[in-house]
């Protein structure tokens, strides 16, 4: 049983275009981190989320923790070839093992 | 300040031999987690030593894994003798996280396959 479904699991836009994300469970966690991971590469952490409600930016990245802390979204505004790459969203529970869902691969077309 | 490191990033062996993965944390970080990732699946947990201590091994597959962290800096995670289901790529992770709020940073992996 997979404790964090992310979807879409594929994407593919062209340049220019904005995209929501989804990160979906049905358990709680304290904190949500979402992490970049690029072929070849561990996993970069991009953010943590920790708060219900809670929203946070990181350039023309927008995460959102869901009220519950039970979801979480990632919208991009205006994707960029460089935003290309693997997302993951991973739970945790005070300072132990991260849950992680499978991924969503995003490919933005110049 | 130098980010998790991995060795080796790849290795290829044969049915029955052992491996033996290597971790190197952030200076500093008491945490340091093991992840496997299987072609087609999440990442998934294996082991969390705080310090010298293996707080959480709940992940660990079978009595083929051995980890250790000596002296609490870096982790060797050993695989004797190592089975074809234990291909996959596994990452280190450490924190220093007072908070509680699991930001882990993540090495490269080691990317292992079982012939």
């Amino acid at each position: 049983t997979q404790l964090l479904e992310q979807s879409p699991q594929f994407l593919s836009i062209q340049e220019g275009e904005n995209l929501t994300v989804y990160c979906n469970s049905s358990s709680v966690f304290s904190s949500l981190q979402w992490y970049r991971q690029e072929p070849g590469e561990g996993p970069v952490l991009l953010v943590t989320v920790v708060t219900g409600g809670e929203v946070k930016k990181l350039k023309r990245l927008t995460f959102q923790f869901g009220d519950a802390r039970k979801d979480s979204s990632l919208h991009i505004t205006a994707a960029q070839p460089g935003d290309t790459g693997l997302y993951l969203c991973a739970g945790g529970r005070n300072n132990s093992k991260l849950t992680f869902g499978k991924g969503i691969t995003l490919s933005v077309r110049p | 300040e130098a980010g998790v490191t991995q060795f080796p990033s790849h290795s290829v062996i044969e049915k029955g031999q052992t491996v033996t993965l290597r971790c190197d944390p952030i200076s500093g970080h008491d945490n340091l987690y093991w992840y496997r990732r299987v072609m087609g699946k999440e990442i998934k947990f294996l082991l969390h030593f705080v310090k010298e201590s293996k707080q959480d091994e709940s992940g660990m597959p079978n009595n083929r894994f051995l980890a250790e962290r000596t002296g609490g800096t870096y982790s060797t995670l050993k695989v004797q003798p190592a089975e074809l289901e234990d291909s996959g790529v596994y990452f280190c992770a450490s924190s220093q996280d007072p908070a509680g709020l699991s930001e882990q940073y993540f090495g490269p992996g080691t990317r292992l396959t079982v012939t």
